[in-house]
């Protein structure tokens, strides 16, 4: 079946640095990929919505200066966290659609961002 | 907007017993229903879904979920569960035509005890 891959699976860095995830669809292209936050315990937050070759859409308290979002190909889309702080420190994860049959959006196995 | 209830947070059961994890939601428009399940430091995997047809949908490891319209519900069921479905599972709907943006529940923890 369809895969979205993120790399890293986990990373650790240091406050005021700014760190980048990847997110991939496998084998699949995907011209709309999801960015959401899931905090420990809770349900997933969407962040933004990654669009191919055009400005991410971020929902409504979302820093957009902060969270950058790059869309350059079908299967590549990155969240760079810029100047991270300890409450950035969260689960990230992305998901891509698959516009095959089925139509169905499958979710990468997550980075868990520690900010020290 | 549409927004997702999964009433409850925890759900314990012993092996081999029946599970229903309910879910209900709010939409103005129709919506596309899915369950997802997390296990432990993993992301999500799509468990099932309903797009149309059948209201009954079914996974390949014996979940199932029907859809009921007029009680804007999505339960998910297994008549017997094993230790290795303990997890986390989300409910979550999206809308017809629209966006694609998934709203999910904030879940329900299934612990199954031997």
């Amino acid at each position: 079946g369809a895969v979205v891959s993120q790399h890293p699976s986990r990373v650790i860095c240091k406050s005021g640095t700014s760190v980048k995830i990847e997110c991939r669809s496998l084998d699949f292209q995907a011209t709309t990929m999801f960015w959401y936050r899931q905090f420990p315990k809770q349900s997933l937050m969407l962040m933004a919505t990654s669009n191919e070759g055009s400005k991410a859409t971020y929902e409504q308290g979302v820093e957009k200066d902060k969270f950058l979002i790059n869309h350059a190909s079908l299967t590549l889309s990155t969240l760079t966290v810029t100047s991270a702080h300890p409450e950035d420190s969260s689960f990230y994860i992305c998901s891509a659609r698959d516009t095959g049959p089925g139509n169905t959006i499958y979710f990468g196995e997550g980075s868990w961002l520690t900010v020290v | 907007a549409q927004s997702v209830t999964q009433l409850d947070s925890q759900v314990p059961v012993f092996e081999e017993a029946p599970v229903e994890l309910r879910c209900n939601y709010s939409s103005s428009v129709s919506v596309y229903l899915f369950w997802y399940v997390q296990y432990p430091n993993q992301g999500l995997q799509l468990l099932l879904k309903y797009l149309s047809g059948s209201t009954l949908v079914e996974s390949i490891n014996g979940f199932e979920a029907e859809f009921n319209k007029s009680q804007t519900s999505f339960h998910l069921r297994k008549p017997s569960v094993h230790i290795s479905d303990t997890a986390e599972y989300f409910c979550a709907v999206s809308e017809q035509g629209g966006s694609e943006k998934l709203v999910f529940g904030k879940g329900t923890k299934l612990t199954v005890n031997p």
